[in-house]
């Protein structure tokens, strides 16, 4: 079965901490997506990226970084983590053009306290 | 731009009963796909239904149809036989179908509750 992994499920972390967060997929897929899910904001995309070590911003990249050294793992990074930052964070791959759209990882709870 | 709306931030429906999720869209793009996730409370996005632009038909998958007016620029999901397990958060999403372009954009949700 094919997956999205996000390595963590839950995380909790301080003002001011780096936070990573990690996602890999087993598809082969060209595309990755980072999103954050809000209640009321639906999902809004953060970064992307087509191809390895190629990334562009999103709807709200403020805050956000993001690493693709590897075509199967593409990590989003919150430099300076803020209390604003906290959201359920949603990794998504897909094949150009497949009409399914996205595979998602079961996402990551983030809170910043 | 691109924009989708879904107007029903809630919805409680009898199980058993059919159920229509609305979802309108905005877009300039001549070509473009839209889609339906479901997502259960354990937060992982299940794909249920996609529909192209230029599809003659509905789209059908299962007990999900996908009713779309291209006048009028929505995109309704259709639930039918609701059961106990359809309870979820549901997301209508649109992707312009042109050349390089793979973001989806996403409504805000509609979170269906079924009553036994």
């Amino acid at each position: 079965d094919v997956k999205v992994t996000q390595s963590s499920r839950y995380l909790v972390k301080r003002t001011g901490e780096k936070v990573f967060l990690e996602c890999v997929q087993d598809m082969d897929h060209e595309n990755m997506f980072w999103y954050r899910q809000d209640p009321g904001l639906g999902l809004r995309l953060i970064y992307f990226s087509y191809d390895v070590k190629m990334k562009e911003k999103g709807d709200i990249p403020e805050g956000y970084s993001v690493s693709r050294e590897k075509k199967e793992r593409f990590s989003l990074i919150l430099e300076s983590a803020s209390t604003n930052q906290t959201s359920m964070y949603l990794c998504a791959s897909s094949l150009t053009g497949h009409p399914k759209g996205y595979t998602f990882g079961s996402g990551t709870r983030l809170t910043v306290v | 731009a691109q924009k989708i709306t879904q107007t029903q931030p809630g919805m409680f429906v009898q199980e058993k009963e059919a159920v229509t999720l609305d979802c309108t869209y905005d877009t300039s793009d001549p070509s473009y796909g839209l889609f339906w996730y479901k997502q259960p409370s354990s937060g992982e996005m299940i794909f249920l239904i996609y529909q192209g632009s230029y599809d003659q038909q509905n789209a059908t998958e299962g007990r999900y149809s996908l009713n779309f007016q291209k006048a009028r620029k929505s995109a309704n999901l259709v639930i039918s036989a609701s059961q106990l397990g359809d309870s979820a958060m549901y997301f209508c999403a649109m992707r312009a179908t042109n050349f390089g372009n793979e973001k989806l954009t996403f409504g805000t949700g509609t979170r269906l509750t079924i009553i036994p």
